[in-house]
């Protein structure tokens, strides 16, 4: 069982540059969460993938956009870099068992996270 | 909307000690906790997780935590620490019926000799 991967794992881009990280999910899983750990915080919520669908996403503006493969692997796009994007970006992969007249996220969905991007913005 | 709230940016102890790192949350309905560890420059390890059932929840490691329900808390706590165990630990909640992780904002863990 081969677990989350994150490429590449350093980047430097100047301002107002565009960025694609990309991540591949841990075998067996269907979803993809993406998170931006700035310097002394805690992981913040960017969006998550399933079924190639954008599903559910934190306070980040419409520069952060996604992407999700059949493969259930996933991209980050950012535009127009900031000084503030400067963070390390972390993608998680889960299993999402299945909806039911509405999705439902059991127990079983946990999420196992990847070694993660080291992004900085000059 | 959910938030956990992490004491105590950095806690110190010596090695063998007791380690107790705390941890609040606030959710609308009943939570799904979680700890992380994050050694440096690298991602994060699950350590434990609660969901239903038992209250106290052994991890890896040598840890555990026990969530509280009337504290709304979720301490973690390893009786001997180990020097290995130095390293940043964020505790994380998520809502039983959504998806996403809110985590603190973490606590550095530093074992002396």
């Amino acid at each position: 069982e081969t677990g989350v991967t994150q490429s590449p794992t350093h980047l430097i881009k100047t301002r107002g540059q565009q960025v694609t990280l990309r991540c591949s999910s841990q075998s067996g899983h269907n979803t993809v969460s993406w998170y931006q750990q700035a310097l002394g915080q805690g992981p913040q919520f960017i969006f998550q993938y399933y079924r190639e669908e954008e599903n559910g996403r934190g306070n980040f503006p419409p520069r952060f956009s996604g992407l999700q493969f059949p493969n259930y692997s996933s991209e980050l796009n950012v535009n127009a870099l900031e000084l503030d994007d400067s963070a390390l970006y972390l993608c998680a992969s889960s299993l999402f068992p299945g909806t039911s007249g509405g999705a439902f996220w059991g127990d079983q969905e946990t999420q196992y996270f990847g070694p993660g991007t080291r992004l900085l913005v000059l | 909307a959910q938030s956990v709230t992490q004491l105590g940016s950095h806690v110190s102890v010596s090695e063998g000690a007791l380690v107790l790192l705390r941890c609040n949350y606030s959710s609308s309905v009943p939570p799904y906790l979680f700890w992380y560890v994050q050694y440096p420059n690298q991602g994060l390890q699950l350590l434990l997780k609660y969901t239903t059932g038992a209250t106290l929840v052994k991890g890896i490691n040598g840890f555990e935590a026990e969530f509280k329900k009337s504290e709304t808390s979720f301490h973690l706590t390893k009786p001997s620490a180990h020097m290995s165990d130095a390293a940043e630990y964020f505790c994380a909640v998520r809502d039983s019926g959504y998806s996403t992780l809110t985590f603190g904002k973490g606590t550095m863990l530093l074992v002396s000799p």
